[in-house]
Formats: C-alpha cells, sequence, structure tokens
C-alpha cells in the first residue's frame, strides 16, 4: 500500500546537482510531501516539505509538479556527506509519518 | 545535548528475556514516536504519544510490545519474551506538535539483537 515510489538506488559525482524523483500518483489534497534523509547509522533527519508549491531551505529545493503526482529532491552541490538514504513521505500533516525504502544516493568523488 | 537520547545504543539478549528501551525527548516536545527497523528495511511506526492523550499503538506487532511515557517526558519501550525476529534498531523521534506538521527529531537508536 505504498503511496509513493522512489527508484533504489542512484549515484551522483561530488559537486553535482542530485535530483532524486519520487512518484505519489494517488496523493490527496491534503497531503504534503516531505523528504527525511537517513546516513548509515544515524536516526533519520528532516529535509523539506511542501503541498503545492515549490520550496527552497538550506539543504534543498523540492519542486512538486502542478498535478502534484510527482516531485523531485535537488541538491544543488551534493557532498561525500550527502550520501544517505532518501525517503519522500506523503501524509496529511496530522498523521504519523510512514516510511518506505527510499533512495539510497551515493555521491562519489 | 538538546537532542533525543536514547539508551542502550546496543543491547544484546537472549530469546526469551524481557528488554526495556528508554527514550528522552527534547525539552516541551508534545509528540514522541517509536520506531523499529530491521537490516535492509525501512522504517516501522510502532506506536506515538500526544500530550495527555492516549498512545496509538496501531503499529506495535503483538502483545509483546508495550510503551509507557511517564509525565510527559521519558517513554520507555518494553519488550517480553524477546525472539529473534525482535533484533532491529529502535528509533524514537519527538516533535513539537503531531505528525509530519512537526518535524520529527530522532535518536540514534537503540540496537537490538535477541540471540
Amino acid at each position: 500500500d505504498a503511496k509513493t515510489t522512489q527508484p533504489p538506488s542512484m549515484d551522483c559525482a561530488e559537486g553535482r546537482a542530485a535530483n532524486l524523483p519520487c512518484n505519489h500518483s494517488t496523493i490527496s489534497g491534503n497531503e504534503y510531501v516531505y523528504w527525511y534523509r537517513q546516513i548509515h547509522s544515524q536516526g533519520p533527519q528532516y529535509i523539506i516539505h511542501g503541498l503545492k508549491n515549490n520550496e527552497t531551505n538550506e539543504m534543498a529545493s523540492l519542486i512538486i509538479t502542478e498535478d502534484r503526482k510527482s516531485s523531485t529532491l535537488i541538491l544543488p552541490h551534493a557532498t561525500l556527506r550527502d550520501t544517505a538514504v532518501y525517503y519522500c513521505i506523503v501524509s496529511p500533516g496530522y498523521s504519523t509519518l510512514t516510511f518506505g525504502k527510499g533512495t539510497m544516493l551515493l555521491v562519489s568523488p | 545535548g538538546a537532542g533525543v537520547s536514547q539508551s542502550p545504543s546496543n543491547k544484546v539478549t537472549e530469546k526469551g528475556k524481557d528488554v526495556e528501551l528508554r527514550c528522552d525527548p527534547i525539552s516541551g516536545h508534545t509528540a514522541l514516536y517509536w520506531y523499529r527497523q530491521s537490516l535492509g528495511q525501512g522504517l516501522e511506526f510502532l506506536i506515538y504519544f500526544q500530550g495527555n492523550s492516549a498512545p496509538d499503538k496501531s503499529g506495535l506487532p503483538s502483545d509483546r510490545f508495550s510503551a509507557e511515557r511517564t509525565g510527559g517526558s521519558v517513554s520507555t519501550l518494553t519488550i517480553q519474551r524477546t525472539q529473534q525476529e525482535d533484533s532491529a534498531v529502535y528509533l524514537c523521534a519527538s516533535s513539537l506538535v503531531r505528525g509530519g506538521a512537526g518535524e520529527l527529531f530522532f535518536g540514534e537508536g537503540s540496537r537490538l539483537t535477541v540471540l
């Protein structure tokens, strides 16, 4: 009953932009898109979230398509420390977050 | 530190023994969650506490699992008669408000190994 679909793994060269896709074709009007990441042996870390509009913070940018059926997390200048599993989650703001298997991003020198 | 603190960081136990895992959330955070993560898997929601409300226990896998939160702060997850399939990293998170509307802050987790 996964609400999101993400590629299991991606590679990115250090210094380049990492673009992580997420499909959520059954998203409801009251559901947000959240991104978390989990670096090896650590607890997950919040990155960013949005509803309709694109969002940007010091860590990343979130681009949500107009129909809201997909989104892309952009790390503008990936570093080796960005190697992690990235989770895309859709959920109403009042609900417990359900984590899937995410995308393993490997940033290489 | 000001983050979520969990203890023990590692616990090895024998099948059939009871274990207790502790979570100390960020001061002032009213919401507290327990998740577990088996090797190579995503996070599995276990239980959620919000203030003085009844906890959401919908994710607990069996009646061997229980949790309490005393004084709206520290929480203890108890697993009775542990089984090998209980081996996992148990993660605690807290937030100012319920759900994703509030950013979840996770602890480093407690790694449980049941022999």
